[in-house]
């Protein structure tokens, strides 16, 4: 069972470059999610979708874009990296916002 | 301050040994808890949702205590394979879900 993937599994990037990390589930689940794990940190909310077509900002959004075409994409963009964007990438699903998430194996991001 | 709080650890206990973790929580109307696990460079997964009445599954017992705004996780029996971080994570309502930085155990033999 394929459940939530992600791509790529891990990146380095310079500094000024931009990004799009993919995100595909197969759950038809309404909602999305993107955060990031920074040690000490823990899991941040980026961005967030209820459903398709729609999205909002998370905990930490400045410097990344989603969108939500349909159900079973939710890319991340980061325009212009910076360093401080180094990082472990989770994207994440839940049939609704009541029900737990399902998490996707991560993107490792490093920016140089 | 956080809103939700863990004890980072690590707890390194025996196999066989029963295990405890709490985590505070610090807004009152957050409604629905969590405890997920997450193995070292691996995704966060699901170990189960924490019930007012408290819950059980296998080994491991949630508590749930309003009054304190503390939710606990009790593993019994501990084993090898056990050790992982644990997250403790609230929900308020409909709102996004907050985590804490998570618990690690580390069972040896």
């Amino acid at each position: 069972t394929a459940g939530i993937t992600q791509a790529p599994t891990s990146q380095i990037l310079a500094a000024g470059r931009s990004m799009t990390l993919r995100c595909t589930q197969d759950m038809r689940h309404n909602a999305m999610y993107w955060y990031r794990q920074d040690l000490g940190l823990g899991l941040r909310l980026i961005h967030y979708s209820n459903t398709a077509g729609t999205t909002g900002k998370g905990e930490v959004p400045d410097g990344y874009s989603v969108s939500r075409a349909n159900t079973d994409d939710f890319p991340l963009t980061l325009a212009s990296a910076v360093p401080s964007q180094t990082s472990v990438y989770f994207c994440a699903s839940s049939d609704n916002g009541n029900q737990p998430q399902h998490f996707g194996d991560g993107t490792r991001l490093s920016i140089l | 301050r956080k809103e939700v709080e863990q004890d980072p650890g690590p707890f390194n206990v025996p196999e066989g040994a029963t295990v405890a973790f709490n985590c505070t929580y610090s807004n009152s109307a957050s409604q629905s808890f969590f405890w997920y696990r997450q193995d070292c460079r691996k995704e966060p997964k699901l170990l189960m949702s924490v019930y007012s009445s408290g819950n059980e599954d296998g080994r491991f017992t949630a508590q749930l205590n309003r009054a304190s705004q503390y939710i606990s996780l009790l593993i019994r029996d501990s084993k090898l394979s056990d050790s992982a971080t644990y997250l403790c994570v609230v929900k308020r309502g409909t709102d996004k879900l907050i985590f804490g930085t998570g618990t690690r155990l580390q069972v040896f033999p």
